[in-house]
This record gives structure tokens, C-alpha cells and sequence, in this order.
């Protein structure tokens, strides 16, 4: 298995308050991912990086922000937790594109805005 | 922009047997991957089988195997002598090549294996 840890591995807040999740890597791999998983919708991306400070939006990134200031790391922020970001968590990585292309995914975050 | 669709919400089987889940995909891309990932109660993400789409080849992972139709553009999971520890979520999912390597999901089929 990848070396993927996300923490924490849950999280109960209230609205209004800033959250922050991590996801670590020890694999050193070029891209990593933010999605968020709600029933009915699968899996959507909300941000990715491509590198260190280089980072992009995905298909739901409104109310979120990141940073990748490592190559390990990459940090998922809510600004102002609102109860439509109840939610799982998932952070992914990936080597280079080609034949190798795949994603390794983290075991999940789930959090809870009261 | 790519879309993918998993007609099945739901899908039982019962053990021993073979199940096939549908995913059909939408995009105007020829290069290509296509993957199948599990997802059991425990919410760990994980890969069954991947498939390019230059490679006509249907892709085999032991019991587990596709029926790529790249004119169709279907891409649908095969699962022989289904076993109690294959009851999970299953994922179709897309991936442009040379794209970030962003993944595009669909919503899921929920399979479960009855003994």
C-alpha cells in the first residue's frame, strides 16, 4: 500500500469555525488530490496540485482552499465550515502520467459541521 | 468535459456466481484510462483493475475483468465466482491522459453477495 495518512481521521465542528485536514506522503509523488464523498454523488474533486505551490481547482472547490508548501504535504482548508461540507475526505496521489498513471488513495476523513 | 455514468445504483448476486456492472463514459479524448475501484465498509479506496485505451486488449485482474467497448465507450466490470468479501461499492472512474491525471468518478453501483 501507498503511504498515504490523512489526519485527522475524524472531526466534529461547529459552522462558522476554520478547519483544517492534512494528508501526508512518503511515496514523494508529483500530484496529489482533495475529494470529498457524499452519497448519491461518488467521489468529486475539490482541489489538486501538480507540484509544490502549484495547485488547481477542481469540480467543487468553492468554500475550500490548499497548500502544498512540501512535497509531502497537502492541506485542505475551510475557511468557514458550513453544514453542506459534512462530508468524507479523501486524499489521493499519483506518479507521472503513462503507463504508470494511477491514483493511491488515503484512508479517509470524516467530518461533521454541526 | 468527461463524464461518467453507472446505471445501477444497487446489485446483489449470490455467492459463487458472476455479476456484470455497466459504466459508460462521455468524452472526445482518444488517449485515455479507465479503472474500476472498490470501496468496502471500511472506506478504504482500492484499485481492482485499470485499463488503457489504446490497448484493445480487455484487461484481467484474476476474477476480475472488462469488456471495453471504445466505440460504445463502455467499460464494464466483470466479477466470476463472486465471493461474500466482494460486497462493496464499486466506482467506475475516467482519466484523461496528460491531464494532472485527474480522476472523474461516477456515482457508484452498490454490490452486495449473498451467501
Amino acid at each position: 500500500d501507498a503511504g498515504i495518512t490523512q489526519s485527522p481521521r475524524h472531526k466534529v465542528t461547529e459552522t462558522g469555525t476554520p478547519v483544517t485536514l492534512r494528508c501526508h506522503q512518503t511515496e514523494n509523488h508529483r500530484y496529489m488530490y482533495w475529494y470529498r464523498q457524499d452519497p448519491g454523488h461518488g467521489l468529486r474533486l475539490i482541489h489538486y496540485s501538480y507540484g509544490v505551490k502549484d495547485t488547481d481547482k477542481g469540480e467543487v472547490s468553492d468554500g475550500y482552499s490548499v497548500s502544498r508548501s512540501k512535497t509531502e504535504d497537502f492541506l485542505l482548508t475551510l475557511e468557514s465550515a458550513t453544514s453542506s461540507q459534512t462530508s468524507v475526505y479523501f486524499c489521493a496521489i499519483s506518479e507521472t502520467s503513462g503507463i504508470r498513471a494511477r491514483q493511491y488513495f488515503g484512508p479517509g476523513t470524516r467530518l461533521t459541521v454541526t | 468535459a468527461q463524464t461518467v455514468t453507472q446505471s445501477q445504483p444497487e446489485m446483489s448476486v449470490q455467492e459463487a456466481e458472476t455479476v456484470t456492472l455497466s459504466c459508460t463514459y462521455d468524452t472526445s479524448e482518444n488517449n485515455y484510462y479507465l479503472f474500476w475501484y472498490k470501496q468496502p465498509p471500511s472506506r478504504q479506496m482500492i484499485l481492482v483493475i485499470r485499463q488503457e485505451a489504446y490497448k484493445q486488449q480487455n484487461a484481467t485482474e484474476n476474477r476480475f475483468s472488462v469488456n471495453f467497448q471504445k466505440a460504445a465507450k463502455s467499460f464494464s466490470l466483470k466479477i466470476s465466482d463472486s465471493q461474500l468479501g466482494d460486497t462493496a461499492m464499486y466506482f467506475c472512474a475516467f482519466m484523461t491522459e496528460g491531464g494532472s491525471e485527474k480522476l472523474v468518478f461516477g456515482k457508484g453501483t452498490k454490490l452486495t453477495v449473498n451467501p
